[in-house]
């Protein structure tokens, strides 16, 4: 099993769909992150969990609902989304929270119509 | 904010050729990693630099960390069509508090064969 796995690989939802994304890792990392990617700018840092604690929500749309339930697992709950929602989300882990090297899953394209 | 600028923005250059893609910011941070992105694929970290002055080099890629720890350059010798992807800069450990990632836009490096 490769480091960090993200399911699904693709998803394609409506504006009134909920979703969900999920993200496991086989590291025994300390740290899971949400970031969200879009062409030509910069990785957003969305939400970010240590020891299954939230420590970091980016002012993020509350139509993103993050959740944690251990160590190994992260999941981000979508509803009402916009069309400019449509990115690649990845989920990352590190052995903690300060300085670590970020291991990415392959992320999820999300497209919303 | 804390800005990291990456240039060129895409590069595309022949197998063989040489090849440099800079990291540049007003702010400095403690250290500074590089990643690659390969399409479908999730970012992976290449090499971490931490001491201003530093030079890394990762078989055909040499990696500087500027005097002031602003800065930092990627330099590939004789590419290869297995380098291509995108590279990112992130740095840690800025006045941003915590250690936390701030990542550049990224270099889209293509090389044909």
């Amino acid at each position: 099993e490769t480091g960090v796995t993200q399911t699904p690989r693709h998803l394609v939802m409506g504006m009134t769909n909920k979703k969900s994304l999920k993200c496991e890792q086989h590291l025994g990392h300390n740290a899971m992150y949400w970031y969200k990617q879009s062409a030509k700018k910069p990785l957003e840092l969305m939400f970010v969990y240590s020891l299954e604690e939230r420590v970091e929500n980016n002012s993020v749309p509350s139509r993103f609902s993050p959740e944690c339930p251990n160590s190994s697992h992260l999941f981000l709950h979508l509803h009402t989304l916009q069309p400019e929602d449509s990115a690649l989300y990845l989920c990352a882990s590190s052995q903690d929270i300060v300085n670590s090297p970020l291991h990415f899953g392959n992320g999820t394209r999300l497209t919303v119509t | 904010t804390q800005l990291l600028e990456q240039s060129p923005q895409f590069l595309s250059i022949q197998e063989g050729e040489n090849l440099t893609v800079y990291c540049n910011s007003s702010s400095v941070f403690s250290s500074l990693q590089w990643y690659r992105q390969e399409p479908g694929e999730g970012p992976v970290l290449l090499v971490t630099v931490v001491t201003g002055g530093e030079v890394k080099k990762l078989k055909r890629l040499t990696f500087q960390f500027g005097d002031a720890r602003k800065d930092s350059s990627l330099h590939i010798t004789a590419a290869q069509p297995g380098d291509t992807g995108l590279y990112l800069c992130a740095g840690a450990g800025g006045t941003d508090s915590w250690g936390k990632l701030q990542f550049g836009a990224g270099t889209q490096v293509v090389v044909t064969p």
